[in-house]
């Protein structure tokens, strides 16, 4: 596998479920993000890593709980969701986080809680 | 507070002619600027990008104008082709890290 891979593709839970959507890179990069993609909104930041710590929580509820157990894979955890997270959750990984921004998005994961 | 403004949300051109996209900032810090192309079932990827010491940046069809005074970037995709109907997202990053504050979007449909 090459560039960013998510899995899920797919995933529709319930708001008393707890679900987990996971992201590998595998392009040896430092620095992981999570973004919330909604319609008719800009892409919103939610989590940074670099080298696997936490740098950037950009004022997320703490029913999305992040984890980088190591520079190539990032979790996102779900849990007590509700109708307006339903959203397309997109992983990107870059370089390092010395000035060069370009970020490699990995194809997403859409979710639907119900 | 919408710190990067696109416009059109949406557009449709003829094939061969002109795209044109508009973005304003509000952040002077922002140091970089750089259009993302998304289609769909696929994240955005990088298209092109530009730094504020230049006004302009070509590549191939695709070519990026900078008015750091009016604070204001806009993309410009020449001869349009259906396989770029795409949606694209204009950016600002800053910072000693990569944190990019993306616009709201352009949905581009190229018709033959």
């Amino acid at each position: 596998e090459t560039g960013v891979t998510q899995t899920p593709r797919h995933l529709v839970m319930g708001m008393t479920n707890k679900k987990s959507l996971k992201c590998e890179q595998h392009l040896g990069h430092n620095a992981m993000y999570w973004y919330k993609q909604s319609a008719k909104k800009p892409l919103e930041l939610m989590f940074v890593y670099n080298f696997k710590e936490q740098t950037e929580n950009n004022s997320v509820p703490s029913r999305f709980s992040p984890e980088c157990p190591n520079s190539s894979h990032l979790f996102l955890h779900l849990h007590t969701l509700q109708p307006e997270d339903s959203a397309l959750y997109l992983c990107a990984s870059s370089p390092d986080n010395h000035g060069t921004y370009e970020q490699y998005f990995g194809p997403g994961t859409r979710l639907t809680v119900t | 507070q919408q710190q990067v403004k696109q416009s059109p949300q949406s557009l449709i051109v003829q094939k061969g002619g002109i795209s044109i996209i508009n973005c304003a900032y509000e952040n002077t810090a922002f140091d970089y600027f750089p259009w993302y192309q998304q289609f769909p079932g696929k994240g955005p990827a990088l298209l092109i990008a530009i730094r504020p010491d230049v006004s302009e940046k070509k590549e191939g069809r695709f070519t990026i104008s900078f008015n750091k005074s009016a604070k204001q970037f806009s993309l410009h995709i020449m001869d349009s082709q259906p396989g770029d109907s795409a949606t694209y997202f204009c950016a600002g990053g800053s910072g000693g890290y990569q944190k990019v504050t993306f616009g709201i979007g352009t949905k581009l449909q190229v018709i033959p």
